[in-house]
C-alpha cells in the first residue's frame, strides 16, 4: 500500500541535481513531500493537491501527474543542508489518510 | 510554542512487559497519527484518529492499542512487547483533514524490546 520511491539513495556533490520519484499503484487525491535530518523528526516541505500541480519554494519544488499516479521532487543547484531523507506521503482517494514511501537517503558533499 | 511532545524518548524493556509511550498535542488539532520506522521500510502508519473517541488501524496496527479519551492525547499502548516491535515511533497531529495539512510530528520515541 505504501507508494514506491525511488532512487533509494543518491549522493550529490554540492550544486548538482537531483530528481526524486514517488508512484502509486492507486489513484492519488494529494502528495505530500518531508524531509527528515538525521535523529530529528520529519518535517513538512510541501502538498500538492491536484493533477499538474507544481509548487515550489527556495531551490526545492515539486510536480503532480495524477494520471500518472507520480510525483517528482526537484532539487536544484543542491546545498549541504539538503542532506537528509525524503519522503512523499500519498493520500488515495477521498480518504483522510496519508502513507508514506519507504524514503530517499540524499547526502550532499561538498 | 506549537509541538507535539511525546514521551518517553528512549526506552529499553523485555518482552511482555506492558508499556505505553504517551502523546500530547498543543495545537488544538483534530486529528493524530502514529507512526513507526524502520530501516528500508519507511514511516508506515499504526493507527490514527479522527477526533475525540474515533481511531482506526494503519497499515501495521497488530500489537498495539491507542486510544483518544482527549483531543490534546493520543497514547500507543504496547500490551506485550515482543523484539519485533524494537523501532523508532513518532506521533504526528494536523488541524486539517490528513491528506490536505501539514503534520506536525513529535521528536520520536526509540522503543528496544529484549
Amino acid at each position: 500500500q505504501q507508494p514506491v520511491q525511488s532512487p533509494q539513495a543518491v549522493i550529490l556533490r554540492e550544486g548538482e541535481d537531483a530528481v526524486i520519484n514517488c508512484s502509486s499503484s492507486k489513484a492519488l487525491y494529494s502528495v505530500h513531500w518531508y524531509r527528515q535530518k538525521h535523529g530529528e523528526a520529519p518535517v513538512f516541505l510541501m502538498i500538492l493537491l491536484k493533477g499538474g500541480e507544481q509548487k515550489g519554494h527556495d531551490k526545492i519544488s515539486a510536480s503532480f501527474n495524477e494520471k500518472k499516479q507520480q510525483s517528482s521532487l526537484y532539487l536544484t543547484a543542491s546545498q549541504l543542508s539538503y542532506s537528509g531523507t525524503y519522503f512523499c506521503g500519498t493520500a488515495r482517494g477521498g480518504a483522510n489518510n496519508l502513507f508514506f514511501g519507504t524514503g530517499t537517503r540524499l547526502t550532499v558533499i561538498p | 510554542e506549537a509541538q507535539v511532545t511525546q514521551n518517553p524518548r528512549y526506552l529499553i524493556t523485555v518482552t511482555g512487559k506492558k508499556l505505553t509511550v504517551t502523546c500530547s498535542q498543543n495545537m488544538n488539532h483534530e486529528y493524530m497519527s502514529w507512526y513507526r520506522q524502520d530501516p528500508g521500510l519507511g514511516l508506515r502508519q499504526i493507527y490514527y484518529s479522527m477526533n475525540v473517541e474515533v481511531t482506526d488501524k494503519g497499515d501495521v496496527p497488530e500489537g498495539y492499542k491507542v486510544s483518544r479519551k482527549e483531543k490534546r492525547n493520543f497514547p500507543l499502548i504496547l500490551e506485550s512487547p515482543s523484539p519485533n516491535q524494537t523501532s523508532l515511533y513518532f506521533c504526528a497531529s494536523s488541524s486539517e483533514y490528513a491528506n490536505t495539512g501539514e503534520l506536525f510530528f513529535g521528536e520520536g520515541s526509540r522503543l528496544t524490546v529484549l
